[in-house]
C-alpha cells in the first residue's frame, strides 16, 4: 500500500539559505502534520492542514512557511536557515472524519544546517 | 511538567521478557498513540487508542481514561523490538480534522540477545 513520502530525505543547506520540504499524503488523505524533531528531542508540532487550509497552527517559527496543494501534497517552506533548524522533519498525513483517525507518518527529511 | 510522561526513559531487557512501558498525561484526549521510531528516524504507528485495549501480535496496548494512563507490553521481546518507543496524545476539541499529536519523551528499549 503506498505510504507518505517525503523528499528529499537528507539536505544540507548553510546558514541563511532557504530550504523546500516536500510531503505527499497517502492517496485520497486530506490532512497533513508537520513535526520538527530535534537531535535528542521529541517531536514538536509544527502546522497542519485539512482540505488545503490552514487547520492548526504550533510551534513554528515565522521564518517557516507552508501550504497544501489542490493534489493534497504539502510544502514547508524554510527561509534564513540557522543552525538550530537541523532536525528530522516529519509528514503525517490522516484522513479527517468523525471518527478519531491514525496519523501515517512519512520517513522524515533530515535537515542539516552548517 | 510536560503534558505527556513516559516511564522508564531507557529500559534494557534480555530477549524473552515481558516489557512495559508506562505513559501518563494531564491533558483530555480524543485518542492515544504508541509509535515505534527505529534508529534512522522512520516513525510507525502501532496503536490508537481511545479505550480499552488492542492487541497485535506480541504487542498489547491499554488504557484507561479515568486515570489519564496508558500501558504498551512486549511479550516475548525480542533484539529486533530495540527502538525508541513514544506515546502520543490527541487533546480533545479542536477543529474537526486537526488532530495534532502531542509526544512524549520516548522510552528508549534496548534488548538484548
Amino acid at each position: 500500500a503506498a505510504g507518505v513520502i517525503q523528499s528529499p530525505r537528507h539536505l544540507i543547506k548553510e546558514k541563511r539559505e532557504t530550504a523546500t520540504l516536500k510531503c505527499y499524503p497517502i492517496p485520497r488523505h486530506d490532512t497533513v502534520y508537520w513535526y520538527q524533531q530535534g537531535p535528542g528531542q521529541d517531536p514538536q508540532f509544527l502546522i497542519s492542514f485539512y482540505e488545503k487550509m490552514q487547520s492548526d497552527k504550533g510551534s513554528i517559527p515565522d521564518r517557516f512557511s507552508a501550504q497544501q496543494f489542490s493534489d493534497y501534497h504539502s510544502e514547508l517552506n524554510m527561509s534564513s536557515l540557522e543552525l538550530g533548524d537541523s532536525a528530522l522533519y516529519f509528514c503525517a498525513s490522516s484522513l479527517a472524519g468523525i471518527a478519531q483517525e491514525t496519523q501515517y507518518f512519512g520517513p522524515g527529511t533530515r535537515l542539516l544546517v552548517l | 511538567k510536560n503534558e505527556v510522561e513516559q516511564s522508564p526513559q531507557n529500559l534494557t531487557a534480555q530477549e524473552g521478557e515481558f516489557i512495559t512501558i508506562n505513559c501518563s498525561y494531564s491533558v483530555g484526549i480524543s485518542a492515544l498513540h504508541w509509535l515505534q521510531q527505529h534508529p534512522g528516524g522512520g516513525i510507525v504507528s502501532l496503536f490508537m487508542l481511545s479505550s480499552g485495549k488492542k492487541k497485535h501480535g506480541r504487542l498489547i496496548a491499554t488504557i484507561n481514561i479515568q486515570e489519564k494512563h496508558s500501558s504498551l507490553h512486549i511479550t516475548a521481546s525480542h533484539p529486533r523490538d530495540s527502538a525508541v518507543y513514544i506515546c502520543a496524545v490527541q487533546p480533545g476539541g479542536g477543529i474537526q480534522g486537526a488532530q495534532k499529536l502531542v509526544f512524549g519523551q520516548g522510552t528508549r528499549l534496548t534488548i538484548n540477545p
